[in-house]
């Protein structure tokens, strides 16, 4: 059983082009996020959503739209890519504790995005 | 501003061989200290995390040493195998919060 998974796992698109991928974890964790890991492996967190509520929103252009239909859904939605926009595009998870503070992250196996 | 800073960028030890990575922190409100293990292709996996009311915790051969003093937290593997070769990034973040803030990351390569 995939804890969490992402479709597509390649994508391979021109500039310009309008894209999404796709994020659903079946742990029943009430908190999804996106990472991106440019090429030199740096992770950095994108957003979070919290039972479908945008929680952290870093500084990404807005041509990056997340969208959580329900809580365990979070897709990435991307306008007008531009060829620094190609990196893997990894969806994770976790179960925020109700005292504060969050358990373990779950990470999806990653969306190798190339913009050409 | 890069606010946990990891070294070394990259290592390589023998089998069998200690592995040392270390983690300088800033921000004195994180208080949770994950070290996350990924294999090429594969997304980051928990290995093994700390709070900082215990200086040490150890699981097999992955031990995590905390010093809150100096703000500096490391990942030791011991008896290090080819099959450990992976990049390991250390991270934190506060009890507040869910944001982890990860390190540069640190490509172990382990020969045989």
């Amino acid at each position: 059983d995939t804890a969490v998974s992402q479709t597509p796992k390649y994508l391979v698109t021109q500039m310009g082009n309008d894209k999404s991928i796709k994020c659903e974890q079946n742990l029943g964790h009430d908190t999804m996020y996106w990472y991106k890991q440019d090429s030199k492996k740096f992770l950095k967190i994108m957003f979070s959503y919290n039972n479908k509520e945008l929680i952290i929103n870093e500084t990404v252009p807005n041509r990056f739209s997340p969208k959580s239909p329900d809580k365990a859904h979070l897709n990435l939605h991307i306008n007008s890519l531009e060829l620094g926009d190609s990196a893997v595009y990894f969806c994770a998870s976790s179960q925020l504790f109700r005292g504060g503070g969050t358990d373990t992250q779950y990470f999806g196996p990653g969306t190798r995005l190339t913009v050409l | 501003q890069q606010q946990v800073k990891q070294s070394p960028q990259s290592l390589i030890v023998q089998k069998g061989g200690i592995s040392i990575i270390n983690c300088a922190y800033e921000n004195t409100a994180f208080d949770y200290f994950p070290w996350y293990q990924q294999f090429p292709g594969k997304g980051p996996a928990l290995l093994i995390a700390i709070r900082p009311d215990v200086s040490e915790k150890k699981e097999g051969r992955f031990t995590i040493s905390f010093n809150k003093s100096a703000k500096q937290f490391s990942l030791h593997i011991m008896d290090s195998q080819p099959g450990d070769s992976a990049t390991y990034f250390c991270a934190a973040s506060e009890t507040s919060g869910s944001r982890l803030t990860f390190g540069e990351g640190t490509q172990l390569t382990v020969n045989p």
